[in-house]
Parts: structure tokens; C-alpha cells; sequence
């Protein structure tokens, strides 16, 4: 089954912890990002990444680093998490390819809280 | 860079009535496209109408787009309690890095049976 996988699910951490959300997709797409998503403010990009060793810059990408080095794995790290990074995760990947951008698939999202 | 601006904020109906929400833009777009989103999940591509298109059908689904006013709406026809989610616009704007995509703040709607 084509789907874009992430975990943990649900995570309670602490200011200052080190964590990594997993993401990893079966659709060999090149084009993977993450995204949060906060009440009353959509999705919002965090970073994206056009092929393995290619990555940039969303719209909010302060506070969190990320690497492709396995087209499949997108890993997001938070090395010092905060509170104002609790929010709900999706990692989401597509094909891509010049100037076309086409449909993505999303994972389940990863709801992060920080206290 | 924009955020696309959803309207209504929510919208409920009954089960057979259409919905229609809208999107509107600022800038230049290359593409259009409409996700839905069930509560707390993961969100699903529903229809892409690219920027010289005017029109795109899916099933219940009938898409538009006006690149002059900068808006695109969507429409739901014979709606069902299974409609009932949130509902995005995203973006691609023109000279902005590739694969970059922008969502509006989205719809929320509810079909009551």
C-alpha cells in the first residue's frame, strides 16, 4: 500500500530534549516536506526537500533541521525544542520534477507537545 | 510569502444541499489545488486546477478558478454526512522555489444528515 509513514504519532517532551520525527514514504516520490499545522493558521511549511542531499527552507523552518540522505527517510529534528513548537506535524511527499508540482501524500500527522 | 484566505470559516448544511467555498490569493500562482482533511488526520488531495484552466470537474466535485479576481472556489454538489471536514486551498506561486506550497486557513464544514 502507497503511503507516507511518521512517528511517533503522539509525543510529550520537554524544553531542551533533542527529538527526531521519522518520516519515510514507499512511493519512491522525490519531493518530500514537513509541515505544521497550528489553529487558526493553516499548514505552514517547515522545510522541504527536492531529492536526497537536496534540501530548503519553508516558511517557518527557526527551531527545527532536517536531512535527506535515503530518497524514502525525511527525517525532522527539534534540537532544543520550545513550548511555541507544540503543535500538530505532517511530513507529505510527491513526485516532482521541473517546474510541475503535483499532488502530495501525507502522513497521519504527529501531535507535539512541549512543556 | 501568501497565505491563501478561505471563506466562509465554516459553513454548515444538510445532506443533499451544495457547498461552496472559496480561496483567494494574492499573488501569481502556477497551480492551484484543494486538499480535505478529517479531524486530526492527514490531509487528502481532492482536485489541481493549473493556472490557464478555468474549470476542473471530479466526480461531486467542480472546481474554479479566476486568475484575474485571484480566487478559486469549490464546489460540493449533493452533499453527504461523509463531507463533513476541513477544507484547504494551496498554492503554488509563480518565482518562488520549486515544489513550495502555500495553504489557505480553511473551510470547516459540517453535513448534518
Amino acid at each position: 500500500e502507497a503511503q507516507v509513514t511518521q512517528n511517533p504519532r503522539y509525543l510529550i517532551t520537554v524544553t531542551g530534549k533533542k527529538l527526531t520525527v521519522t518520516c519515510s514514504q514507499n512511493m519512491n516520490h522525490e519531493y518530500m516536506s514537513w509541515y505544521r499545522q497550528d489553529p487558526g493558521l493553516g499548514l505552514r511549511q517547515i522545510y522541504y526537500s527536492m531529492n536526497v542531499e537536496v534540501t530548503d527552507k519553508g516558511d517557518v523552518p527557526e527551531g527545527y533541521k532536517v536531512s535527506r540522505k535515503e530518497k524514502r527517510n525525511f527525517p525532522l529534528i527539534l534540537e532544543s525544542p520550545s513550548p511555541n513548537q507544540t503543535s500538530l506535524y505532517f511530513c507529505a511527499s510527491s513526485f516532482g520534477g521541473g517546474t510541475q508540482i503535483y499532488e502530495q501524500y501525507f502522513g497521519p500527522g504527529t501531535r507535539l507537545t512541549v512543556t | 510569502s501568501q497565505q491563501g484566505e478561505e471563506d466562509p470559516q465554516a459553513l454548515s448544511i444538510q445532506e443533499g444541499e451544495n457547498a461552496t467555498m472559496n480561496c483567494s490569493y494574492k499573488t501569481s500562482i502556477n497551480n492551484l489545488q484543494w486538499y480535505r482533511q478529517n479531524s486530526g488526520r492527514g490531509l487528502v488531495h481532492l482536485i489541481l486546477i493549473r493556472s490557464n484552466e478555468r474549470e476542473k470537474h471530479s466526480g461531486r466535485l467542480r472546481v474554479t478558478l479566476d486568475t484575474s479576481k485571484k480566487s478559486s472556489s469549490l464546489l460540493i454538489t449533493a452533499s453527504r454526512a461523509a463531507d463533513t471536514a476541513s477544507y484547504f486551498c494551496a498554492m503554488r506561486e509563480v518565482n518562488t522555489g520549486f515544489q513550495k506550497l502555500v495553504f489557505g486557513t480553511g473551510t470547516r464544514l459540517l453535513v448534518s444528515p
